[in-house]
């Protein structure tokens, strides 16, 4: 159980252009869902939270205009990356917490492998 | 300021000997701590994790301690395998009043088992 998967797992696009990643939770209900971004050899660094139905809350530093975060189902989190640049490539990871069960605990997808060129 | 800190980039242990990855945090604040485990281009898998009202908490090969007066927690895998060599990332998370129970990682420890 407590499956999240995410797609693309990997997209190339050019620089401009924009581009979202889909983050579901297979067999279980994510009331939260949590954006993260990994660069290489360096910590995930949380980008954003969302709970279903509500906005999403951004950590500082992240642009909400660049990285638009709808949370529509308790199911389906997605992220579009808008206009995006080369700094924007990175490993994109999405996690999700249910409903019940384990409060702390988070799962997460396989991640997607932005780049942009 | 970096809460959460994994001081050990790299560690290389012999298959069957103990591997032991250390964490330390800064904030008290800190009630519940998780180890992950990544590897490369995948998502990480959750491992285990200890409440602070805890000092141990084991789970087959792997057992975590936290010593809270030093601010500290250690995972230890034995025996260890090869197929444990990937990153290993501690995790801590605090109640905050919004309940979003938001972790904050390390920047991980890359663990080789050499058979």
């Amino acid at each position: 159980g407590a499956v999240v998967s995410q797609h693309p797992s990997w997209v190339i696009c050019k620089s401009g252009t924009s581009v979202k990643i889909e983050c579901r939770s297979l067999d279980f209900q994510a009331t939260t869902m949590f954006w993260y971004r990994q660069f290489p050899k360096q910590s995930l660094m949380l980008m954003a939270t969302s709970n279903e139905g509500s906005k999403a809350t951004y950590e500082q530093g992240v642009e909400k205009d660049k990285f638009l975060i709808n949370h529509a189902s308790l199911t389906l989190s997605t992220l579009t990356v808008t206009s995006a640049h080369p700094e924007d490539s990175s490993f994109y990871i999405c996690s999700a917490r249910g409903r019940a069960g384990a409060t702390y605990e988070q799962y997460f997808g396989p991640g997607t492998r932005l780049t942009v060129t | 300021d970096q809460q959460v800190k994994q001081n050990s980039p790299s560690l290389s242990v012999q298959e069957g000997r103990i591997s032991i990855l250390n964490c330390d945090y800064t904030n008290s604040m800190f009630d519940y701590f998780l180890w992950y485990k990544k590897y490369p281009a995948e998502g990480p898998t959750f491992l285990i994790s200890i409440s602070s009202i805890k000092d141990k908490n084991e789970d087959g090969r792997f057992t975590v301690f936290l010593n809270k007066s030093a601010k500290h927690l250690s995972l230890h895998i034995v025996p260890s395998q090869p197929g444990d060599s990937a990153v290993y990332f501690c995790a801590a998370s605090a109640h905050s009043g919004a309940g979003s129970y938001q972790l904050t990682f390390g920047k991980g420890t890359k663990l080789s088992v050499i058979p």
